[in-house]
């Protein structure tokens, strides 16, 4: 069946680097992406992963190992306004279609 | 113009209701997705159409019955709804349903099933 464990909270301050991972099993991989929540909001888009290696947008970067089926997001110099939930989420299914399924999610708590 | 319009905002409903929730895009994006999310937990795929037809029904109650009008609007209706029903449903649309895309969310309704 499909898994996808990311730690439940993480805590940092402003300014500081902190790296979210996130460990997947599932059939037919297509992809890692990253979705950012805040609280009361929409899921937003952050980042896709379909090769290994390191793909960065501006402070946030986010990493793929299909090999070790893990993945992270890595936020530089954090905001306030970084305090959310992150979400990794698996593109799989066939060539014909794809979902996403999303890992347990990660609360952000950034203090000033 | 990159949004998704969900409405209304927040539903309260009794079990006997009968009630529809909307959803828009107008990005030309070819496949749209219906969420269920409870506080604190992951979006949980219910149903996605692709160009207009249903592609996936995540074994959703018939409590719950989508539609699709058109290519720009998404519909889910309601009817005859549990307690543990009450969530935040996201809608979501992409260009394809196959192939590397991004999911565009909208804001989402917070369904109160009393």
């Amino acid at each position: 069946g499909q898994s996808l464990e990311q730690p439940s909270e993480v805590t940092a301050v402003e300014g500081a680097i902190v790296q979210i991972n996130c460990t997947y099993q599932t059939s037919g991989f297509y992809g890692l992406s990253w979705y950012q929540q805040h609280d009361g909001g929409a899921p937003t888009f952050l980042s896709y992963n379909a090769l290994d290696g390191l793909e960065e947008t501006g402070r946030f970067s986010s990493f793929l190992s299909r090999s070790d089926s893990y993945g992270y997001l890595l936020l530089q110099e954090l905001q306030m306004k970084d305090s959310a939930s992150y979400f990794c989420a698996v593109r799989e299914g066939n060539t014909g279609f794809q979902k996403l399924v999303f890992g347990t999610g990660t609360r952000l708590l950034v203090s000033p | 113009d990159t949004e998704v319009t969900q409405t209304p905002k927040h539903l309260v409903m009794g079990m006997t209701n009968k009630k529809s929730l909307k959803c828009e895009q107008h990005m030309g994006h070819r496949a749209m997705y219906w969420y269920k999310q409870k506080a604190k937990k992951p979006p949980e795929l219910m149903f996605v159409y692709s160009y207009e037809k249903l592609s996936i029904n995540e074994s959703v109650p018939s409590r719950f019955s989508p539609e699709c009008p058109n290519s720009s609007l998404l519909n889910l209706h309601l009817h005859a709804l549990q307690p543990e029903d009450s969530a935040l449903y996201l809608c979501a649309s992409s260009q394809e349903a196959a192939g590397a895309d991004t999911q565009y969310f909208g804001p989402g309704t917070r369904l109160t099933v009393l």
